[in-house]
C-alpha cells in the first residue's frame, strides 16, 4: 500500500541552528513527493514538491531531494528562524493512489531565540 | 477569491444531528478534494470530485457521509446521524487539474465538534 512515514516530534531549536525533518514512503509505481506547512492558526500550504527521482524542491531556504533508492524525501534547513515554528507535512501522490494525498503524521517544529 | 475558502469555520453539534459543510475551491480549479484531520494526525483521503462526478469515494468512513459537487464548482460535504467520532477538522483541497503531480492547495477547514 501507500504509505507515508515522518519523524516524529516535537522538534525543539535553537535559532540559526540546522534542520532535519525525516520522511520515508512506501508507494507502488513513482510518486510525487510534497512538503506541506501549517503555521499556527493557519491552513495547510505547499513548501516544496519533488515529482520524479533525483528532483530537488526548494522554497523558502527548505530543500528536500527525491531518494528513490532510499524511498525518501528528508527536509532541510541550514538556518531555522523563529518564524519557521510550525507544523510540516511529509505526502505523496501517484499514479497509482488515484489523485489523493497521502500524508505523515505531521512534526511540529519550534524554534527558540 | 484568491484561496479555498470554506464554511462554517467552527460547527458544534449534537450527536445524530445533520450536519453540511461547504467548500468554495479556488476559480477555474476542476479537481477538488475532501479530507479529515483528526488531532495529531495528518490529513485522511474523504473523497475526489473531477468537475462534478465523484471520481473517488473510497476514503469516506460509511454510508453516513456524502458529498455533492452540482456544477462543478462549490462542494458540500454532508454528514447524517453524527456520531462523536465524527469530531474533526474537515479540510478542502482544490487542484488545477487532476493528476499527481498537481499542488492541492488546501481551505482553512471546517472544525466540527460533535458532542
Amino acid at each position: 500500500g501507500n504509505s507515508v512515514t515522518q519523524m516524529e516530534g516535537p522538534v525543539t531549536l535553537s535559532e540559526e541552528a540546522f534542520l532535519t525533518i525525516n520522511c520515508t514512503y512506501t508507494a507502488t509505481g513513482y510518486p510525487s513527493l510534497f512538503w506541506y506547512v501549517q503555521y499556527p492558526g493557519e491552513g495547510l500550504q505547499l513548501l516544496l514538491k519533488a515529482t520524479k527521482a533525483d528532483d530537488k524542491g526548494s522554497n523558502k531556504g527548505f530543500e528536500a531531494t527525491y531518494r528513490k533508492e532510499t524511498t525518501s524525501f528528508h527536509l532541510e534547513k541550514g538556518s531555522v528562524q523563529v518564524s519557521d515554528s510550525a507544523v510540516y507535512f511529509c505526502a505523496l501522490s501517484g499514479a497509482n493512489t488515484g489523485n489523493q494525498f497521502y500524508f505523515g503524521t505531521g512534526t511540529s517544529l519550534t524554534v527558540i531565540p | 477569491g484568491a484561496g479555498v475558502s470554506q464554511t462554517p469555520s467552527n460547527k458544534v453539534t449534537e450527536k445524530g444531528k445533520y450536519v453540511e459543510l461547504r467548500c468554495d475551491p479556488i476559480s477555474g480549479h476542476t479537481a477538488l478534494y475532501w479530507y479529515r484531520q483528526s488531532l495529531g494526525q495528518g490529513p485522511e483521503f474523504l473523497i475526489y470530485f473531477q468537475g462534478t462526478g465523484a471520481a473517488d469515494d473510497s476514503g469516506l468512513p460509511n454510508d453516513r457521509f456524502f458529498a455533492v459537487r452540482p456544477e462543478g464548482s462549490v462542494s458540500t460535504l454532508k454528514i447524517q446521524r453524527t456520531e462523536r467520532g465524527d469530531s474533526a477538522v474537515y479540510l478542502c483541497a482544490s487542484s488545477l487539474r487532476p493528476g499527481s503531480q498537481e499542488t492541492q492547495y488546501f481551505g482553512p477547514g471546517t472544525r466540527l465538534l460533535v458532542l
